[in-house]
């Protein structure tokens, strides 16, 4: 299984929306409604922001949303917040285990 | 509150083994698989393992196979990962992971150096 690709980097101005992408195949993300996204700060543990595509956990935020076309996944926040500078990861099943992308790191300006 | 403890890593050297414990408490611990994730320093995550809820059910990355073990006691309400034949490649961040990704530990640093 090859990693999931996603851009290394992406920023946005406070208030501003900004997208991440999450390109796979169609034997991951293409073939599969298991998309999930995860935000993670300098020294934490990863956080779940987005399973099944586009469903929240309790707790997240509806600034942040996630949709799927085709291979392609992403990651959307809107109304940027200082606070949601840090790294994001997508991850799919893949039929056998899951798959990671290897991470955006996001900046707010 | 769901928690998840890892405990057991530490520096080892190349060829040497390892094993690393998570501790779960919090929610029915029998009733979900779980998974090892890790990272190595300044880098993405890697999908490491994952066992079935009763552990019946075992998956290893192309990375690992054949040199970890994973495994779990529901009685203890722990999961295992038996590392042999390290490599230094092998150094992350080792992940305790709850069945739907929920829920993350806070890691244990595995080092593989001479």
């Amino acid at each position: 299984q090859s990693a999931l690709t996603q851009p290394p980097s992406a920023s946005g101005s406070p208030g501003q929306s900004v997208t991440i992408s999450c390109t796979g195949t169609s034997s991951d993300v293409g073939g599969y409604n298991y998309v999930s996204w995860y935000q993670q700060h300098p020294g934490k543990a990863p956080k779940l922001m987005i399973y099944e595509v586009s469903k929240r956990p309790s707790g997240v935020p509806d600034r942040f949303s996630g949709s799927k076309s085709g291979n392609t996944a992403s990651l959307t926040v809107s109304g940027l917040q200082a606070e949601d500078e840090a790294d994001y990861y997508c991850s799919s099943y893949a039929g056998l285990g899951l798959v990671f992308g290897g991470g955006t790191k996001l900046t707010v300006l | 509150e769901v928690q998840l403890v890892e405990s057991g890593g530490g520096l080892v050297q190349p060829g040497g083994s390892l094993r690393l414990s998570c501790s779960a408490s919090g929610f029915t611990f029998s009733s979900y698989a779980m998974h090892w994730v890790r990272q190595a320093p300044g880098k993405g995550l890697e999908y490491v393992s994952a066992i079935s809820s009763n552990g019946g059910s075992t998956y290893y990355a192309d990375s690992v196979k054949g040199r970890f073990t994973i495994s779990r006691d529901n009685s203890k309400n722990t999961l295992y990962l038996q590392m042999s034949s390290l490599r230094a490649e092998d150094t992350a961040v080792y992940y305790c992971v709850k069945g739907d990704l929920d829920y993350w530990g806070q890691g244990t640093l595995v080092t593989v150096s001479s």
